[in-house]
């Protein structure tokens, strides 16, 4: 347990659908990421907030929405996605944007696995 | 974040040290070295990180080099549970919220 945790685990959508996923944090960090990590490709990062605010946004598509309506949750709204969307997307948080050394280490929610179909 | 280089596999023993090297000459002077590790299903989970000195806690040892261009995660006695994607990674220090930049990492296999 890591303390960030993630809803649904799993998720099939079709291609037309429009679905949400979770995360929420209970470790009172500032920042909070969104990575995606597709079949035998590294992690990508999508999206940093830090304190609220959206402070990177990784050339997403924008049928990838994101939302942060407080430090402990992060949403990731889908739409009109692609077969080729399909993965695992992580959700993270690190106390201390900006910080150093342990402020900086990240903790992994579980990640929900998407498939679309 | 500068970049690193690991073996894309290795193999090791149960209840045997294992050491796992990463490369990483371009590093900088304020970059700090993280390992993370992610067990099959689930998200990557942080092990240990050290910026010159070597380290130690209750998961690994890092053992840094002293022109600081490599280092190697040390597993003092593998389990099976240690089977997982062990990835090095450099972060600048006060890099800000940036997200971690995952290289492929090496796939890490414990035979019993």
């Amino acid at each position: 347990e890591t303390g960030v945790t993630q809803t649904p685990r799993h998720l099939v959508m079709g291609m037309t659908n429009k679905k949400s996923l979770k995360c929420e944090q209970h470790l009172g960090h500032n920042a909070m990421y969104w990575y995606k990590q597709s079949a035998k490709k590294p992690l990508e990062l999508m999206f940093v907030y830090n304190f609220k605010e959206q402070t990177e946004n990784n050339s997403v598509p924008s049928r990838f929405s994101p939302e942060c309506p407080n430090s402990s949750h992060l949403f990731l709204h889908l739409h009109t996605l692609q077969p080729e969307d399909s993965a695992l997307y992580l959700c993270a948080s690190s106390q201390d944007p900006g910080g150093a050394g342990d402020r900086e280490t990240q903790y992994f929610g579980p990640g929900t696995r998407l498939l679309v179909l | 974040d500068a970049k690193t280089t690991q073996p894309n596999s290795m193999e090791s023993n149960e209840e045997e040290p294992v050491h796992l090297p990463c490369n990483h000459s371009t590093i900088s002077g304020t970059d700090y070295i993280h390992w993370y590790r992610q067990l099959p299903s689930q998200g990557p989970e942080y092990v240990i990180h050290g910026l010159t000195s070597n380290v130690n806690n209750r998961m690994a040892s890092l053992a840094i080099a002293e022109d600081r261009k490599s280092s190697t995660l040390i597993l003092h006695r593998a389990t099976l549970r240690d089977a997982a994607v062990y990835y090095c990674i450099l972060r600048a220090r006060g890099g800000g919220a940036d997200g971690l930049t995952f290289g492929k990492g090496t796939h890490l296999i414990i035979q019993p």
